[in-house]
This record gives C-alpha cells, sequence and structure tokens, in this order.
C-alpha cells in the first residue's frame, strides 16, 4: 500500500540558508500535518492543511511557511536557517474520517 | 487544552521481563482517539494502536496489550517477554475526534533499553 513520502530523507544546510521539505500523502488523504522533532524531544505539531487551506497552526516560527497544492502534496519552506532548526521533520496525512493518520518516514534536517 | 503525560522517561529491563510504560492523557472532548508509536534509532514512527475513546475494550497483539481506563485517564502498555528489538522510544498520543483535521499531541515519550 501506498504510504507518506517525504523528500528529501536527509538534508544539510549552512545557517541562513533556505530549506524545502516536501510531503506527498496517501492518495485520498486530504489532510497533511507537519511536526519537527528535536534531538531527544517529542514531535511538535507545526502546522496542518485541509482542502489546500490551512487549518491549525502550532509552533511554526515565522521564519517558516507551508502550503499545500492542487495535488494535494504539501511543502514547508525554512528560510534562514538557525542551528536549532536541526531535527527530525515529519509529514503525516489523514482521510476524511478522523483519527486515521499515517506519518512519513521523515526529513533529517541538518544546519551547519 | 489537551495534554499527554508519559512519567517515565527511561525504562532499562532485563530481556524476557514484562515491562509497562504508563500514559495519562487530559482532554475535555468526550470523542477521542489514543495511539501508541515505538519510535527505533532509525528515527521513524512506527503506529502500533489507535483506540476511540468509547472502545475501553482492553486489546492484545502478540506480546503487546494495551489497557484503556476512562475513569483514571490512562491508556498503559505492556510488553510481555521483551526483547532487545522493542528497545526504542515510545509516544503516547492522543487526537479530538471531532473533525477530519485535528492534530496530535505527543507525550513526552519513554526510552526503553532492553538489555540481553
Amino acid at each position: 500500500a501506498a504510504g507518506v513520502i517525504q523528500s528529501p530523507r536527509h538534508l544539510i544546510k549552512e545557517k541562513r540558508e533556505t530549506a524545502t521539505l516536501k510531503c506527498y500523502p496517501i492518495p485520498r488523504h486530504d489532510t497533511v500535518y507537519w511536526y519537527q522533532q528535536g534531538p531527544g524531544q517529542d514531535p511538535q505539531f507545526l502546522i496542518s492543511f485541509y482542502e489546500k487551506m490551512q487549518s491549525d497552526k502550532g509552533s511554526i516560527p515565522d521564519r517558516f511557511s507551508a502550503q499545500q497544492f492542487s495535488d494535494y502534496h504539501s511543502e514547508l519552506n525554512m528560510s534562514s536557517l538557525e542551528l536549532g532548526d536541526s531535527a527530525l521533520y515529519f509529514c503525516a496525512s489523514s482521510p476524511r474520517e478522523a483519527g486515521g493518520y499515517t506519518f512519513g518516514s521523515g526529513t533529517r534536517l541538518t544546519v551547519v | 487544552a489537551q495534554k499527554v503525560t508519559q512519567a517515565q522517561t527511561e525504562i532499562s529491563v532485563v530481556e524476557k521481563e514484562d515491562v509497562t510504560l504508563d500514559c495519562v492523557y487530559e482532554t475535555r472532548d468526550t470523542t477521542y482517539y489514543l495511539f501508541w508509536y515505538k519510535q527505533p534509532p532509525s528515527g521513524e514512527l512506527v503506529f502500533l494502536i489507535r483506540r476511540n475513546s468509547f472502545d475501553e475494550q482492553n486489546e492484545i497483539s502478540g506480546r503487546y496489550s494495551w489497557n484503556f481506563q476512562k475513569s483514571t485517564s490512562s491508556f498503559n502498555f505492556t510488553i510481555t517477554a521483551s526483547q532487545v528489538v522493542d528497545s526504542a522510544v515510545y509516544f503516547c498520543a492522543l487526537s479530538e475526534a471531532r473533525s477530519s483535521a485535528s492534530k496530535i499531541i505527543f507525550g513526552s515519550g519513554t526510552r526503553l533499553s532492553i538489555r540481553p
């Protein structure tokens, strides 16, 4: 069965650079969520989209932005990267029925 | 507000011992979902179980079992006859069931180490 696809799997960037993470949800899943997991931390909710509109917002820095496109894939754009942005970034998708989440394998971002 | 508390930061047991991971949650919603995820060293989040708030039946899946008690707002996870491969960080999580776009809130996780 198709899963949530995240790309790239690993990314190394320098401070003050920009990064774009991509997420391809499971077909017919209309909601996408982004999470950030710092070292030794639990995943923290950043932002979600339902039917291409932002539906909820968590502790997402102003330097980050995200959107969901017409094909339901989503991109998380991160600018002016800081060392503290180094983390594992997860994308999850869910269908119309509540509670059916599927997580991607994550993108490990390292800022040097 | 929703909150998930996993009071046990780290647990270490010898292989073949039984181990229980505690999870206590807070929510004002009457309808919600509870989850357990496993995160091995490779980093991916592995789904273990989802429980609807209306279903308090305990569940067993092989060596894994879950005890859901609404009266104490707890959703504990027991591994029987633990194995080294069970070593991982385990997260308990909660989401509302009100809408299809409800986010998951994670607990802080319990790092489980199984010693040979």
